[in-house]
């Protein structure tokens, strides 16, 4: 759905530096997530908004920090990138009583 | 929390046979149960959804069920062809705060042509 997209949708990055991914939707959803899959673990939740200013952890939030400024803007940052963090990350978006729609995705590598 | 489990993990069909997924939730709230197809490469998209006051629905090919008192529910594709060849999640909304989705770990179907 061209109303959600991620960028970059690929980026290599090396140990210890901070990288940030880009995610803006068009629908007005007050929700929005962050989920990052790997071979084994499928989708597992990083962080999720539910509305401007207002972030919650998910499963696996360390090494990660969000912000939620404007509504369609939930940008994921990795404050200081290891390899452990190397996989495909989506974000997704939901309004009330509709389904969650993901964007492309980012795979991301640390070497 | 809510904890989603789905089998098999694996399932191979010739073309033209059905094929089934099954998935468990834990949360009893749970009121919301989508299913997704992700293609290699691609994002998950969904296919169909049901609602915790409805037991079935259908949609040409593919169908889920929803068992409320055992909280389980069921994907079934008829007359497989091989684009279905894919990984299926199932996902449970669960009660908690905000509108959180839990995942199933993904069932990838190969249909044999």
């Amino acid at each position: 759905d061209a109303g959600i997209t991620q960028s970059p949708r690929y980026k290599i990055t090396e140990t210890g530096r901070q990288v940030t991914l880009m995610c803006h939707q068009t629908w007005s959803h007050s929700y929005m997530f962050w989920y990052r899959q790997d071979l084994g673990h499928g989708l597992r939740l990083i962080y999720y908004s539910a509305a401007a200013d207002i972030t919650d952890k998910g499963e696996v939030p360390d090494g990660y920090v969000v912000s939620r400024s404007k509504t369609e803007n939930f940008p994921l940052t990795l404050e200081s990138a290891t390899r452990s963090q190397t996989s495909v990350y989506f974000c997704a978006s939901t309004g009330r009583n509709s389904p969650l729609h993901f964007g492309n995705g980012t795979r991301l590598t640390v070497t | 929390g809510e904890n989603v489990e789905q089998h098999p993990s694996t399932l191979s069909v010739q073309e033209g046979d059905s094929a089934v997924i099954k998935c468990t939730y834990s949360d009893s709230a749970s009121n919301y149960f989508p299913w997704y197809k992700q293609e290699l490469g691609k994002r998950p998209q969904l296919i169909i959804d049901i609602r915790s006051n409805v037991g079935e629905k259908k949609d040409q090919r593919i169908a889920v069920t929803l068992n409320k008192t055992a909280k389980h529910f069921s994907l079934h594709i008829t007359e497989t062809q091989p684009e279905d060849s894919a990984v299926y999640f199932c996902a449970a909304k669960g009660s908690g705060y905000g509108q959180n989705f839990v995942f199933g770990p993904g069932t990838r179907l190969s249909v044999l042509p």
